[in-house]
């Protein structure tokens, strides 16, 4: 079926300091992908949704500067969280999307990101 | 846009009974509703999906329907079994490339007791 890895799955980090967060379809090609984050609790929220060469597209109240999303094969995304804080701490979980696969959505195993 | 409203927020149940779990939306327009099981620190697994030409759906212990005149669909889980305890959730979507975005609902907390 159909595979969406992250990595990591776990990252602690500095307070100020960036992280990057890949995510990768391992056996089909995404025409999109998209990026959730989700706090304790809660449903998963998107940030952004990115087709493969262009810019991605912010949900309201994402700061694009912030969160940096690159979407540079049909396989693989990254995020960026820069200059992290502590109110970033989260579960960030990617997602694929191929319209050869009925246009269903895959979703990875998700990060972990603790500031301190 | 879509809003995707999920009840109960929480379930429990005993071992071997059904459970289930019910969404509305709003957007007339959407015409795919999938089910994601989501364990403890894991991401969403897809369980089921239903599109607007069907009315249910059956995979083994796993049904859903839809109602898409009164904009609900459900989710049943029937002889759950420990292993099905996790958060569920709903979602909907539009079709087309202008409605690309899942709208998930607030998630179920599902408990199978032994």
């Amino acid at each position: 079926g159909a595979v969406v890895s992250q990595h990591p799955s776990w990252v602690i980090c500095k307070s100020g300091t960036s992280v990057k967060i890949e995510c990768r379809s391992l056996d089909f090609q995404a025409t999109t992908m998209f990026w959730y984050r989700q706090f304790p609790k809660q449903s998963l929220m998107l940030m952004a949704t990115s087709n493969e060469g262009s810019k991605a597209t912010y949900e309201q109240g994402v700061e694009k500067d912030k969160f940096l999303i690159n979407h540079a094969s049909l396989t693989l995304s990254t995020l960026t969280v820069t200059s992290a804080h502590p109110e970033d701490s989260s579960f960030y979980i990617c997602s694929a999307r191929s319209g050869r696969i009925r246009n269903e959505q895959f979703f990875g195993p998700g990060t972990r990101l603790t500031v301190l | 846009g879509e809003n995707v409203e999920q009840h109960p927020s929480t379930l429990s149940v005993q071992e071997g009974d059904s459970a289930v779990i019910k969404c509305t939306y709003s957007d007339s327009a959407s015409n795919y509703f999938p089910w994601y099981k989501q364990e403890l620190g894991k991401g969403p697994q897809l369980i089921i999906d239903i599109r607007s030409n069907v009315g249910e759906k059956k995979d083994q212990r796993i049904a859903v329907t839809l109602n898409k005149t009164a904009k609900h669909f459900s989710l049943h889980i029937t002889e759950t079994q420990p292993e099905d305890s996790a958060v569920y959730f709903c979602a909907a979507r539009r079709g087309g490339a202008a409605g690309n975005k899942l709208t998930f609902g607030g998630g179920t907390r599902v408990l199978v007791k032994p």
